[in-house]
């Protein structure tokens, strides 16, 4: 069955650094989110990306995060200068176009410190 | 931003009971997820609704879409000690792409 996969599962960065985390959409899949959990906490929205380009973002979403797809199968999420409380599992999700069932990826965990 | 609420935000029950949970919205919605989520991992979609009404069952889960749309309702019949985790709901409106997540029922099975 199709997953959609996320690597690394678990990130140790310093505050400042940049970090890149990748996910690999189902194949046939066209809409790719991320999303953020702190721990304990609901799962927030991050962005939507569709077509090679941000479809929608949150407040969270600010200027120290991108995200791209360099190529045909990954899905990147970029902070640039990390802070404390990034510190958050990551999932990457992706839908397909006849249904709107939206698949989730293991997660990342990172940890700024 | 929408919001949606859950309850109950969480419960304890004796295995083999069965257990409801629900969703509401300030919202109108026209799509409803149910998911899972074990500690440490991601989310496991259980149940897609689609249509005003509309009830679905996936094995001893069953999900019924709110004829106002702006609620949903899970239910697991005979609960069993793998039921254990996070229940969420997550809803998208007309014309979004998006969804928005409830806080999640934390359902416990005693044995």
């Amino acid at each position: 069955e199709p997953e959609v996969t996320q690597t690394p599962s678990h990130q140790v960065t310093q505050m400042g650094q940049e970090v890149i985390l990748r996910c690999v959409p189902i194949s046939n899949h066209l809409y790719f989110y991320w999303y953020r959990q702190i721990l304990g906490q609901k799962v927030e929205f991050l962005v939507s990306f569709y077509n090679n380009e941000i479809s929608e973002k949150s407040e969270i979403f600010d200027d120290q995060f991108s995200v791209e797809r360099p190529d045909g199968s990954n899905f990147t999420l970029k902070i640039r200068s990390t802070k404390l409380e990034d510190s958050a599992m990551y999932f990457c999700a992706s839908t397909g176009t006849e249904t709107y069932e939206q698949y989730f990826g293991p997660g990342t965990r990172l940890t700024v410190t | 931003g929408q919001q949606l609420n859950q309850s109950p935000q969480s419960m304890f029950i004796q295995e083999g009971e069965d257990v409801s949970m629900n969703c509401t919205s300030s919202s109108i919605f026209n799509t409803w997820l149910w998911y899972k989520q074990d500690p440490g991992e991601g989310p496991v979609l259980l149940i897609a609704l689609y249509k005003a009404g509309e009830l679905t069952s996936n094995g001893r889960l069953t999900a019924q879409f709110g004829i106002t749309r702006k609620d949903s309702f899970l239910n697991i019949s005979a609960s069993i000690p793998s039921d254990v985790g996070i229940y969420f709901c997550a809803g998208r409106e007309d014309y979004g792409q998006n969804f928005v997540f409830g806080p999640g029922t934390r359902l416990s099975v005693l044995p």
